[in-house]
């Protein structure tokens, strides 16, 4: 599936603990993006990344930071979790040259229980 | 990101039977995508769809995009138990953010 992985793909923390999630790609695409999934609400992009340093917010950013220092890995940060942040988050890429005519290929997913 | 509505939320059918499910938007859209995600998986693409009015298939699988590119559907013919699982549409229009509709989640009676 393109090449992505996810890291962890399990986790159980503590409230107010920070976390971080990573994804990491090995064909160089340019879109990636980091969504979540709870149940009733689908897909929800949290940050997405059009290149190396550049990022933006989606629609649930609040509570969390994202980092993409090289093209290969794009990592999602909770600084201070909360249990309203206990969700499967999802990373993806997109393989188009641009970001909104691609297919989007996703990795296999990281369960995070914040307690 | 534009706003998609996916209906129904969850449709239950007996297997042999057909399915539809719908993703209506307020705007054009300048593309839809779908996807399907099993249960315990991630979502995988199925197909995209650009143009007004395009139907593609994909053997029992039938996508359509609407004359004015604001809705499009999904339909599947004589269900099986290997079509249980979520289908999302997705659209994107001219920015970066693709927004996901809240997905159909198909149950296969056998």
């Amino acid at each position: 599936d393109a090449g992505i992985t996810q890291s962890p793909r399990h986790k159980v923390t503590e409230t107010g603990t920070p976390v971080t999630l990573r994804c990491h790609q090995t064909e160089n695409h340019r879109y990636m993006y980091w969504y979540r999934q709870d149940p009733g609400h689908g897909l929800r992009l949290i940050h997405y990344s059009y290149g190396v340093k550049d990022t933006d917010k989606g629609e649930v950013s609040d509570g969390y930071s994202v980092s993409r220092s090289k093209t290969e890995d794009f990592l999602l940060t909770l600084e201070s979790a909360t249990s309203s942040q206990t969700s499967v988050y999802f990373c993806a890429i997109s393989v188009a040259g641009a970001a909104n005519t691609g297919e989007l290929f996703f990795g296999e997913g990281s369960r995070l229980t914040v307690l | 990101g534009q706003q998609v509505m996916q209906i129904p939320q969850y449709q239950h059918v007996q297997e042999g039977e057909d399915f539809t499910t719908y993703c209506n938007s307020s705007t054009t859209l300048s593309n839809i995508q779908w996807y399907k995600q099993r249960p315990g998986g991630h979502p995988v693409f199925l197909i995209q769809l650009v143009k007004s009015g395009e139907v593609k298939k994909q053997k029992r699988l039938t996508f359509q995009f609407g004359e004015a590119k604001k809705n499009s559907s999904l339909h599947i013919t004589a269900t099986q138990t290997t079509d249980v699982g979520t289908y999302f549409c997705n659209s994107g229009a001219g920015s970066y953010q693709l927004t996901f509709g809240k997905g159909t989640k198909l149950s296969v009676i056998p």
